[in-house]
């Protein structure tokens, strides 16, 4: 089935210091999204991106869909101790019988020290 | 309420009993996901309702039974379980349309540990 690679599994930051996640696919994905999970929630939808190439900016994230549609970067500029928290890409085929289907990374855990 | 709601928030139950999950959505979507989340894996998808039908069984043990009697409330009936079942049990909700991307709204989970 379709995997994705999430990289690095953790990350221990100090704050102000910029951040950068990624994710690769051996399958291709249609959409790519990157979601925030904190303790105690279910994870929240970050960015969504929906074409090869695309780069889409968040307040001070940014993530960007690879142009071969395997691949995905989430980048954190100048981290704040509330950017703790884990990191999912997830993608997305559309069609068929995948409708709505997510197949998610691993996760990055991500820790801010102030 | 608002969102998505999932009850109770935390489960504890021998491998005999039986018990339930509640999700219940309140943003009039019409489809309704169950994943299990468990430590160091990615969310495992294991169930899809599209208008109330199962379109999606992810070849999840028939000890785990999904019931979805109406578009904003879903369950998931437990029997049997076994200790490596113990994870985060997550629902989620999307409106299905015709554009594609559907975003996937998620509940705060209900944490269940099977002894």
């Amino acid at each position: 089935g379709q995997q994705l690679n999430q990289s690095p599994q953790s990350m221990f930051i100090q704050e102000g210091e910029d951040v950068s996640m990624n994710c690769t696919s051996s399958s291709i994905f249609n959409t790519w999204l990157w979601y925030k999970q904190e303790p105690g929630e279910g994870p929240v939808l970050l960015i969504a991106l929906y074409k090869a190439g695309e780069l889409t900016s968040n307040g001070r994230l940014t993530a960007q869909f690879g142009i071969t549609r395997k691949d995905s970067f989430l980048n954190i500029s100048a981290s704040i101790p509330s950017d703790v928290g884990i990191y999912f890409c997830a993608g997305q085929m559309i069609g068929g019988t995948s409708y709505g289907k997510l197949t998610f990374g691993q996760g990055t855990i991500l820790t801010v020290h102030p | 309420e608002t969102g998505v709601t999932q009850t109770p928030r935390h489960l504890v139950m021998g491998m005999t009993n039986k018990k339930s999950l509640k999700c219940e959505q309140h943003l009039g979507h019409n489809a309704m996901y169950w994943y299990k989340q468990s430590a160091k894996k990615p969310l495992e998808l294991m169930f899809v309702y599209n208008f109330k039908e199962q379109t999606e069984n992810n070849s999840v043990p028939s000890r785990f039974s999904p019931e979805c009697p109406n578009s904003s409330h879903l369950f998931l009936h437990l029997h049997t379980l076994q200790p490596e079942d113990s994870a985060l049990y997550l629902c989620a909700s999307s409106q299905v349309g015709l554009a594609g991307f559907d975003e996937q709204f998620f509940g705060p989970g209900t944490r269940l540990t099977v002894l």
